[in-house]
Formats: structure tokens, sequence, C-alpha cells
């Protein structure tokens, strides 16, 4: 059974760009949840897409926005990048729903910002 | 304030020995509690979960303990093996928000042959 799929695995730009995050999740989950990893703040939770809507929301700024299309694949977009979000985005799906299940995560990608 | 606390960054046990993980919480509304191994340069990936209506879960080497009254939960592993060598995140989420996992800073196990 393949995994939650992350593209591209590594990505350089400069401050000012913009960027956009792909996360296919396992066959079957709908509910897909983006988070940030950096060293100084650890695992800060992003998003939630279930069905295509926006479920939850962290406390991060406009910048950082996503979608997730009816397939339940998700993108994620960071605009006017900042050095301050140099971090390993990771994505996680789970089935979804209200009972409690795992999410699962992909292996991420690796942003840097010159 | 951090809501999910791994006061202990390090750990280090000799192999066939018991780890012992520690996690503690400060929202009551938490009700589903999950374990991660994390390895460099990979996702995190999912060891073991309890629910608030459960006080322990077991499987296999893992058995996780939940303290409600204090808060506190435990991940333990049992043999340890040094393949277990990795960075172990506890996390939470409450009803209502199960997409929103919020995450211990971790506890680095090194187990040691």
């Amino acid at each position: 059974k393949a995994g939650v799929t992350q593209t591209p695995r590594y990505l350089i730009k400069t401050r000012g760009q913009q960027v956009t995050l792909s996360c296919s999740p396992i066959s079957g989950h709908r509910s897909v949840s983006w988070y940030q990893q950096t060293p100084g703040q650890g695992l800060q939770f992003l998003f939630e897409y279930f069905s295509e809507t926006q479920r939850n929301k962290g406390n991060f700024p406009g910048r950082f926005s996503g979608r997730q299309f009816s397939n339940s694949r998700s993108e994620m977009n960071v605009s006017t990048l900042e050095l301050g979000d140099s971090a390993l985005y990771l994505c996680a799906s789970s089935f979804g729903g209200y009972s409690n299940q795992p999410q699962h995560f992909g292996d991420g990608t690796r942003l840097s910002i010159l | 304030d951090q809501q999910v606390k791994q006061n202990s960054p390090s750990l280090s046990v000799q192999e066939g020995r018991i780890s012992i993980l520690n996690c503690d919480y400060t929202n009551s509304m938490f009700d589903y509690f999950l374990w991660y191994k994390k390895y460099p340069a990979e996702g995190p990936t999912f060891l073991i979960s309890i629910s608030s209506i459960k006080d322990k879960n077991e499987d296999g080497r893992f058995t996780v303990f939940l303290n409600k009254s204090a808060k506190h939960l435990s991940l333990h592993i049992v043999p340890s093996q040094p393949g277990d060598s990795a960075v172990y995140f506890c996390a939470a989420s409450a009803w209502g928000s199960q997409g929103n996992l919020i995450f211990g800073k971790g506890t680095k196990l090194s187990v040691k042959p």
C-alpha cells in the first residue's frame, strides 16, 4: 500500500518568491493535514483539509494557504517567502471523520530560503 | 505555552532493557494521544495510540500508559533494540480537532548494543 507522497523533496527559493508544495494521501484517506517543523518551534500544525474544505487552521499568517482537490490530493502555497519560512514541511493523511484515527506522514519537503 | 511537553531531550538505554519515554499535557480537552518515531530525513512514523477512555494500550514491544488525573502518558519499549534509536514524539488531539495534532518537542532515544 503506497504511503503519503510529498513532492518535491527539496526546494531552494529566495526571499519574496512563492512556492507550492504537493501531497498525495494514502488511497482512501480524505483528511490531509500540513505541519511545519523547525529546530526552534518543533512540529507545528498549519491546517487540515477534509472533503475539499479547510476544517482546522493553525496560528500561521495568511501567506500560508492550501487547498484540496476532489481526489483528496492537497497543495500548500506560501507567498512572499521570508527567511524564517525555511523548514521541513510535512503532510499527513487519515481517513477523516470524527473518530480517533492516527495520521500517517510523508517524508516532507525541505524548503530553504536564501 | 506548550500544551504537550517532553521534558527529557534525550535518553540512553542498554540493548535488551526497558526504555521509558514520558510526556505531560496541560489541555484537559485532549482525548486522543499518539506516539511517533522519527529517523533523520524521514517523516514521523506512527507507533501506537491511546484513547482517553483507556489507561493502557499494547502493541508488541510497545505499551502506552495514560494517567488522566496526572495528565501524563508514557511509552514503554521492551526489550529495547538498537534499531529503536530515533527521536520519539508524543502528540495529542481534541475531539472536533482530530486533524490538528499538538506535538511535544521530542526525546532522542539511543539504544546501545
